[in-house]
Formats: C-alpha cells, sequence, structure tokens
C-alpha cells in the first residue's frame, strides 16, 4: 500500500531559525495537504497542493510540491515560538489499492526555543 | 458557525467491550471521515461516509463500523475492544468530493479512548 514518510521526526530550532520538513511518498499523489497540530489539540488544515512544481506561501511558510508529485516540503522562515507543533503531510493517493484514501505521514516535531 | 463536535471527549473501557462515537459535522459538510491517531503518529483513516453510504475504508479489521444518520451525524463503533486500540479518535467533515480527500479535512477535538 501507499507509504507517506516525513523527516525529520523532530526538529529543535532558535527563535529566528528557519525550519524544513520534507515528505515523499512510494506512490504518485494527487494532491497534498499540510496540516498543524499544536500539544493536546487536533490536526488543523493548512493548504493542498494540486498541481506539480506547484509553490505556494502563507506569510513566512512555503509549501512546494514536486515535479513528479511524489514529495513535497514545508518551509518556515524566521520560526516563532508560535510556531510549535507537529506537521504533518498527507496525500491523496493518485491510483491502486489506496486510490482516493487520504495517508498521512508520521509527521514532525517542531520545537522553537526563545 | 460550530466546528465538528465528538463525544465524548475521553473514554475508559476494559478488554473485550465495545464502544461507540459520535460525531457531528460542520453545517453544510455532507462527507464524515474517521481516524486513529496512536501517540507519535499521524492520524491513520478507519472510514469515509458521504450521504449515509460508506465510500471508503482503512485497513482496519471488522470488529470497526460506522454509520451516517439523515442529518450528516455520523457514529464509530469498535467492539471487541483490545489494548492496542487505545488511541485519540479523530472525526473530520469536508464538502463533498468524489475522493475523501479531495476537500481539506476539518477534524474536531477527537475522543481519547484507554483500553486497560
Amino acid at each position: 500500500g501507499q507509504q507517506v514518510m516525513q523527516i525529520p521526526q523532530y526538529q529543535h530550532v532558535q527563535e529566528g531559525e528557519d525550519f524544513t520538513t520534507y515528505c515523499n511518498s512510494s506512490t504518485t499523489l494527487s494532491n497534498i495537504q499540510w496540516y498543524k497540530q499544536r500539544p493536546g489539540g487536533h490536526p488543523v488544515f493548512l493548504i493542498q497542493l494540486v498541481k506539480s512544481g506547484e509553490v505556494k506561501k502563507q506569510k513566512r511558510l512555503t509549501f512546494q510540491f514536486g515535479e513528479a508529485k511524489k514529495n513535497s516540503s514545508l518551509h518556515i522562515t524566521a520560526t516563532q515560538t508560535t510556531d510549535v507543533g507537529t506537521y504533518f503531510c498527507a496525500g491523496l493517493n493518485a491510483g491502486g489499492t489506496s486510490y482516493g484514501k487520504l495517508t498521512f505521514g508520521q509527521g514532525t516535531i517542531l520545537t522553537v526555543h526563545p | 458557525d460550530a466546528g465538528v463536535t465528538q463525544s465524548p471527549t475521553h473514554l475508559i473501557k476494559t478488554r473485550g467491550q465495545h464502544v461507540t462515537l459520535r460525531c457531528s459535522p460542520i453545517s453544510g459538510h455532507k462527507s464524515v471521515s474517521w481516524y486513529q491517531q496512536v501517540l507519535g503518529q499521524g492520524p491513520q483513516f478507519i472510514f469515509q461516509y458521504y450521504e449515509k453510504e460508506e465510500r471508503g475504508r482503512g485497513n482496519f479489521p471488522d470488529r470497526f463500523s460506522a454509520r451516517q444518520f439523515p442529518n450528516y451525524s455520523s457514529e464509530l463503533n469498535v467492539n471487541a475492544l483490545l489494548l492496542g486500540d487505545s488511541a485519540l479518535y479523530l472525526c473530520a467533515s469536508s464538502l463533498a468530493g468524489l475522493r475523501q480527500g479531495d476537500q481539506p479535512q476539518h477534524f474536531g477535538d477527537g475522543t481519547r479512548l484507554s483500553i486497560l
């Protein structure tokens, strides 16, 4: 079945430093979504990417979807303490037995030291 | 507008028992999906329901079942509980989409299920 891997598993940064998490799928994706989950909270939708090579920005966050639609990245510029949480990617499989189902990565836990 | 609401927030059961978890979607959302999130992992897809019909199923045993009601609320049932069923169970609603993941998922706060 489809697998979605995220690296790194953990990232500790000083406030003001940049942060990047990477997401790789074993299969081609129709789209990829990114979510943020604060400690003790539930996942909150951030963005959806659909097109090959797509790049979207939300203030200090930059999201990219790979040309082959099998990988994605989230980059945060100049982290703030409010960025703390776990960032998940979720891929929608383009075909196969996992067709139409969202598969989440295991997440990257971001801690920011003030 | 109210978000996705789930009940109960916490539940403690013993092995072999059964449990029913409930979810009310955002008003206007017709699709409801259920996820299991084990500590330290991402949500794992269990079911999707749309217009009262099952539209997708993840790799979970037949002990797991669900249904959707005419008002689009949903229940997740788990029979013969095992220790490994301890997890946060998340419900997510979304606007209608051909596939479960076509639309952003709006999650509720979840039900924390502990099996003793």
